[in-house]
């Protein structure tokens, strides 16, 4: 496709279980980008990568969340024992990886943790 | 590490009044600065950059914004508001790194 997907767009899960959300880049994007955007809140940086770079984490808020990105293309977040506080819209987003490059944004995972 | 301010969590103009978004951004390094925009259950799409071309940026839809470095301020502005406008509008920078950090975004409300 033309522009970053992302899946599912909608999830609802028990307080506990693990959920697993995907992202898939414009092809050719180096950079791709996870954040979190809960009511009332701005965008919450989680997790960049960059290449074949190590990813900077710096954004994760807890040892729950993690991230990878197989070659260099599609990538999976994942939230471990989920907490109700993680209910919130995760975002992904990929660029052509300069500082100066626009991101372009998938439309979006709502997670909702009962 | 770079941050941005939105000064205004709400504003609310009416039809055909100046807009006005305020952003003030915190970098070591020159930065690269960003004004995206979430209308209403889309996705976030971006409206202007700067990147140090030129101090006044214009973007999208009558939109443009002054970087302004003795201020540290990148504030966003539309001569007349429209209905349309109405959405979130969000500031970011970016450093060297490409580690993009965004503000905590303005709701703007257009009243008829």
């Amino acid at each position: 496709g033309a522009g970053v997907s992302q899946s599912p767009s909608n999830k609802v899960t028990e307080k506990g279980k693990d959920v697993e959300l995907r992202c898939d880049p414009i092809s050719g994007h180096t950079a791709l980008y996870w954040y979190r955007q809960s009511l009332g809140q701005g965008l919450e940086f989680l997790i960049y990568f960059q290449g074949n770079s190590a990813p900077d984490k710096s954004g994760l808020p807890s040892d729950r969340f993690s991230a990878e990105r197989t070659g260099g293309s599609v990538s999976t977040l994942t939230i471990q024992r989920t907490q109700q506080e993680d209910s919130a819209v995760y975002l992904c987003a990929s660029s052509w990886g300069l500082a100066y490059n626009e991101q372009f944004f998938g439309p979006g995972t709502r997670l909702t943790v009962l | 590490a770079q941050s941005v301010t939105q000064l205004g969590s709400h504003v609310s103009v009416s039809e055909g009044a100046l807009v006005l978004l305020r952003c003030n951004y915190s970098s070591s390094v020159p930065p690269y600065l960003f004004w995206y925009v979430q209308y209403p259950n889309q996705g976030l799409q971006l409206l202007l950059k700067y990147t140090s071309a030129a101090t006044l940026v214009k973007g999208i839809n009558g939109f443009e914004a002054e970087f302004k470095k003795s201020e540290t301020s990148f504030h966003l502005t539309k001569p007349s508001a429209h209905m349309s406008d109405a959405a979130e509008y969000f500031c970011a920078v970016s450093g060297k790194n490409n580690d993009m950090r965004f503000g905590a975004g303005t709701r703007l409300t257009v009243k008829p």
